[in-house]
């Protein structure tokens, strides 16, 4: 299972953009990488899964260089709402009961 | 679609007593996990189950029992409460993708606050 790194927290102000990054460098030729967020005393969310290159969708995007071993999630424009912890996970689809979970990145967001 | 339900929400055990962690999806998944997060923790792996009748262990497996007797529900049980057991336990179902589509976006249930004295 590919190991994940991430900074263990962040802050930021309203209005900027955010990029957090998880470096992956065991992951495997078919893992894909995911992200969750996770609100205090709820369940994670997903917010984007991508292979290679870019992609980009209503929340988020998620860049992912050529050899794999990082990525980096973008959160455009952060609100406070976007306060939370953001995890990345590397797996693939068969595996999917064996993603394992890092401790993640507490995103602080300020007024 | 109530999605992932998790019962209860709630739960208070004294050391040595045994209970069931409920967890049923409505989504047809076939992939369903069990995961505890302890404080200021990030999530970690019990057991999971790739469809009916089958069930795998994952990183912490120890002291819990788990079965998967229908598509919809994946119970967890705990066999004899101890203390560090006390944690919030998270259910999760995903979808079983076409082989290379790498999509398993995991759907999690609302938890269950476990505090074992």
């Amino acid at each position: 299972l590919a190991k994940t790194t991430q900074p263990i927290s962040m802050d930021s102000y309203e209005g900027q953009e955010v990029n957090i990054t998880c470096s992956h460098n065991n992951i495997a030729t078919n893992d894909y990488i995911t992200w969750y967020q996770q609100f205090p005393s709820q369940g994670p969310r997903f917010i984007i899964q991508g292979y290679k290159t870019k992609v980009t969708n209503e929340v988020a995007s998620l860049f992912i260089p050529a050899d794999r071993k990082s990525s980096t999630l973008s959160l455009p424009r952060v609100s406070l709402s976007d306060t939370a912890v953001y995890y990345c996970l590397v797996g693939y689809n068969t595996n999917a009961g064996k993603s394992t979970f890092g401790d993640g990145t507490t995103l602080t967001v300020k007024p | 679609n109530a999605g992932v339900t998790q019962t209860p929400k709630f739960q208070v055990l004294k050391t040595g007593q045994s209970m069931t962690l409920q967890c049923a999806q409505d989504m047809n998944h076939e992939y369903m996990s069990w995961y505890r997060q302890d404080p200021g923790m990030g999530l970690r792996l019990i057991h999971y189950s790739v469809g009916a009748g089958i069930t795998d262990q994952g990183e912490v497996p120890n002291g819990y029992n788990v079965s998967r007797s229908t598509t919809e529900d994946f119970p967890l049980r705990l066999l004899s409460a101890a203390p560090s057991q006390t944690s919030v336990y998270f259910c999760a179902s995903s979808y079983s993708a076409p082989r290379g589509s790498g999509s398993y976006e995991q759907y999690f249930g609302p938890g269950t606050r476990l505090t074992v004295t």
